[in-house]
């Protein structure tokens, strides 16, 4: 079955940080572009960065750039959100999804991360 | 950057009814990379279709999509109690605000 499952969440005071974690399995991950996806409570999905097969390239939107670090380990299987400098504003759902042919096809279920003191 | 605005904010419909919902870009973008997706709260997003007017797997045939351009439409037809839900366009990394399609 193909499978994304996210990991690492939680509650984090603001400036703190915090490390994602999305595990993979079912499918040939080193293949596939990934990319993380939020949603903050109440709001849309929003994009915060996308990752190449490879690793490179990378890219993020403004509101994230020079705070989250997207990586992969494709040995493991996995991908991983760096987030440092937290804010109130990142409080959300943080999905994972696998991107071909221009869309995002798998998701996983997410997994929750709260910006409070 | 391109804007995606998606139209109406909430639709309000029977079962049995279709829904057509419609998202607009600021700038001509190529079907490519155009996707809608369907989310229900406490679940992951669920593709629907791609490059505008692909059905990604699993997809009912009650779901169609159009447009090219800056005008994209997500058609459901006969709707089923499962589809009420919120709706998404995207193209490349960005989303449109939604569309709620509740029961009326």
């Amino acid at each position: 079955e193909v499978q994304l499952v996210e990991s690492g969440g939680g509650l984090v005071q603001p400036g703190g940080s915090l490390r994602l974690s999305c595990g993979a399995s079912g499918f040939t991950f080193s293949s596939y572009e990934m990319t993380w996806v939020r949603q903050a409570p109440g709001k849309g999905l929003e994009w915060v960065s996308f990752i190449g097969s490879g690793g490179t390239p990378i890219y993020y939107p403004d509101s994230v750039k020079g705070r989250f670090t997207i990586s992969r380990d494709n040995a493991k299987n996995s991908l991983y959100l760096q987030m440092n400098s937290l804010r109130a504003e990142d409080t959300a759902v943080y999905y994972c999804a696998r991107r071909v042919l221009g869309a995002f096809d798998i998701w996983g279920q997410g997994t929750m991360v709260t910006v409070s003191s | 950057e391109i804007v995606l605005t998606q139209s109406p904010g909430t639709l309000s419909l029977s079962p049995g009814e279709r829904a057509t919902l419609s998202c607009r870009t600021t700038q001509s973008v190529t079907n490519s990379n155009f996707g809608w997706y369907q989310h229900k709260p406490g679940q992951a997003p669920r593709l629907l279709m791609y490059g505008a007017s692909r059905r990604a797997t699993g997809i009912p045939d009650r779901f169609s999509g159009s447009g090219s351009g800056t005008d994209f439409t997500l058609t459901i037809n006969e709707l089923e109690p499962e589809d009420f839900a919120v709706y998404y366009c995207q193209h490349y990394w960005t989303f449109g605000q939604g569309t709620k399609v509740e029961i009326k």
